[in-house]
């Protein structure tokens, strides 16, 4: 495998169900990111994580929980989620922080909530 | 906090011709990095080009080019030669050059369309 990779690539999920996003990256690199991406809104960061710690959560509600045990692996924990969280959940990865860095996508999650 | 602006939600190009997805954003900064994205229906998105704010001189990458106004705050991009392969989504994003604990957010814009029609 090259690249980021992410599994599931599709998943229905109930309102009261626990399900896990994950995402896997091959490059070495240091950091990872969580976007979602909404069908009327831009892609909006979730989660930034830098050598296995969180430096960012940006005002995400708590049903969503990321865990990055090591450099190379990203989950995502759902749990007791909205109909309003249906939405393509992207990964990325980045050799680091700095903003001249690109940040390389896996091919996402398509998440339905029912 | 800084915003992407892309006012072309989808344009349609003949193959082999040529197509301009404008780009806008607002900024106070001074250093930044500028990108363009390209999702294909597959999902995966990959980097198409990428301008340092520094650099006055509009990056190129083959058949990809953009026309980068800084004092517009303009980015636009333009196809040439467009190919079936560039129809897509393309998405402008905003990135600061400046190193902060939280790392740098990438800010996209909505997105633009691309059609080509053979």
């Amino acid at each position: 495998e090259t690249g980021v990779t992410q599994t599931p690539r599709h998943l229905v999920m109930g309102m009261t169900n626990k399900k896990s996003l994950k995402c896997e990256q091959h490059l070495g690199h240091n950091a990872m990111y969580w976007y979602k991406q909404s069908a009327k809104k831009p892609l909006e960061l979730m989660f930034v994580y830098s050598l296995e710690e969180r430096v960012e959560n940006n005002s995400v509600p708590s049903r969503f929980s990321p865990e990055c045990p090591n450099s190379s692996h990203l989950f995502l924990h759902l749990h007791t989620l909205q109909p309003e969280d249906s939405a393509l959940y992207l990964c990325a990865s980045s050799p680091g922080l700095a903003g001249g860095y690109e940040q390389y996508f896996g091919p996402g999650t398509r998440l339905t909530v029912t | 906090a800084q915003t992407v602006t892309q006012s072309q939600p989808e344009m349609s190009v003949q193959e082999a011709e040529t197509v301009t997805l404008s780009c806008t954003y607002d900024t106070s900064e001074s250093d930044y990095y500028l990108f363009w994205y390209k999702q294909p229906p597959s999902r995966q998105m990959i980097l198409v080009i990428r301008q340092e704010a520094y650099k006055q001189q509009n990056a190129t990458e083959n058949r990809f080019s953009v026309n980068f106004q800084k004092a517009a705050k303009s980015f636009s991009l333009k196809i040439s030669d467009s190919q079936l392969g560039d129809a897509a989504m393309y998405f402008c994003a905003y990135r600061s050059a400046v190193i902060k604990a939280a790392g740098n957010k990438l800010t996209f814009g909505g997105g633009t369309r691309v059609l080509v029609k053979p």
